[in-house]
This record gives C-alpha cells, sequence and structure tokens, in this order.
C-alpha cells in the first residue's frame, strides 16, 4: 500500500524566515510520482511540482525549492525568504506509474506572521 | 483560461436528503476525479473517468455514491440519503492524461463544493 505522512501539522514562522515543509512516502513500486499542492484560503489546490522516482535533481523555482531522496524516501519542501501570502495548507502527494488517484498526506498548515 | 469549476460552492442539506455536487473540467481534459476533504480522513479519492472508458468507482464509501459523467465533460456526484459523516468538502479535478500513461499528468482542482448534513 502507498502512504504519505506529513509530520508536521502546523508550522508558524516570521516573514522572511526559511521554513521546511517534511515528506514521507511509502511505496514498494519502483516508478512513482511526488507532488506538492498549496491549498490557500480559498480552498482550492493549488499544483506546484510533479516530479518522477527517477529523476533526484533537486528543483528550484524562485523562493521555492525541492529535496527528493530516495535514500530516506522524502520529499520536503523548502521556502526562502518566506512571505505573508505563502500561509496556506501544503499538501505532498503520491502516485503510481499507471495509477489514476492521488494519494495524499495530511497536509502542513502553513502560518507565516507579519 | 478557465479552470476547474464547481457548484453549488456551499450546500446545506437535512440528514436523509439527496444532493448532486455539480463539476466543469478544464476545457479539453479527458481526465475528471472526485475527491473528498473531510476533517477525520484528509483527501480521499472517490472516483476517476476518464473518456469513454469505465469509471475507477474504487474510492467511494458506500452505494449511496455514484457519479456520472455526460458527454465527457460535465460530471455530477450524486448521494443519496444523506448522513452526517458525509459533511465534508467535495473536490474535483480533471488532467490532459491518457490512458495509458494517467499519472503523467498533474491534477488541475476546482474550488470545492462544502456540504454540510444537519
Amino acid at each position: 500500500a502507498q502512504k504519505v505522512t506529513q509530520a508536521q501539522t502546523e508550522i508558524s514562522v516570521v516573514e522572511k524566515e526559511d521554513v521546511t515543509l517534511d515528506c514521507v512516502y511509502e511505496t514498494r513500486d519502483t516508478t512513482y510520482y511526488l507532488f506538492w499542492y498549496k491549498q490557500p484560503p480559498s480552498g482550492e489546490l493549488v499544483f506546484l511540482i510533479r516530479r518522477n522516482s527517477f529523476d533526484e535533481q533537486n528543483e528550484i523555482s524562485g523562493r521555492y525549492s525541492w529535496n527528493f531522496q530516495k535514500s530516506t524516501s522524502s520529499f520536503n519542501f523548502t521556502i526562502t525568504a518566506s512571505q505573508v501570502v505563502d500561509s496556506a495548507v501544503y499538501f505532498c502527494a503520491l502516485n503510481l506509474q499507471g495509477a489514476q488517484k492521488l494519494v495524499f498526506g495530511q497536509g502542513t498548515r502553513l502560518t507565516i506572521n507579519p | 483560461g478557465a479552470g476547474v469549476s464547481q457548484s453549488p460552492s456551499n450546500k446545506v442539506t437535512e440528514k436523509g436528503k439527496d444532493v448532486e455536487l455539480r463539476c466543469d473540467p478544464i476545457s479539453g481534459h479527458t481526465a475528471l476525479y472526485w475527491y473528498r476533504q473531510s476533517l477525520g480522513q484528509g483527501l480521499e479519492f472517490l472516483i476517476y473517468f476518464q473518456g469513454n472508458s469505465a469509471p475507477d468507482k474504487s474510492g467511494l464509501p458506500s452505494d449511496r455514491f455514484s457519479a456520472e459523467r455526460t458527454g465527457g465533460s460535465v460530471s455530477t456526484l450524486t448521494i443519496q440519503r444523506t448522513q452526517q459523516e458525509d459533511s465534508a468538502v467535495y473536490l474535483c479535478a480533471s488532467s490532459a492524461s491518457d490512458r495509458d500513461r494517467p499519472s503523467d499528468y498533474e491534477q488541475y482542482f476546482g474550488p470545492g463544493t462544502r456540504l454540510t448534513v444537519t
């Protein structure tokens, strides 16, 4: 069975601090895909990144970066110089090659205080 | 362009009543998904439609839940004889995936329908 664990239920930091959201996944498949989604207060899930299991290169997009480590089954997300607009619930998700459904973690509620 | 839209945005119903939730996917997206987000269960997959293929209903929690997709576009999720535990946000997503490689495409989500069963 597949499982995604986001151990941090809530994180609160002051604006401009860096913050890392942890994601640990479980699967026996060798081909799979990992995702991060952002859910702002409006409720709509916003796609941030998709990474396949064969690509362990770290990804950077502006203030966002992702660290994928198969050795520890982790796909962590770092926001550098956080801003109030980054406040949201962030979900890590997994799906398998050929599968349709996303398996989500429980989400991490991130609050950036001014 | 237009994203995934859902209606209504909020629905309050009495226990035992039937409800219908609507989803309009992104134009041209062949795959459509329903998920449910509740406090106790997080985000759960409900059902998946891909083109004209038979839907994957493996996530539907009971036979009170059903969904259809007409003309390969709009989808309706129906909950019969609603129960209080059905209260949740129902999210619809669509993607441009094809049947052979469904996981190769990211899913784009709508704003959800918040269902409250009293």
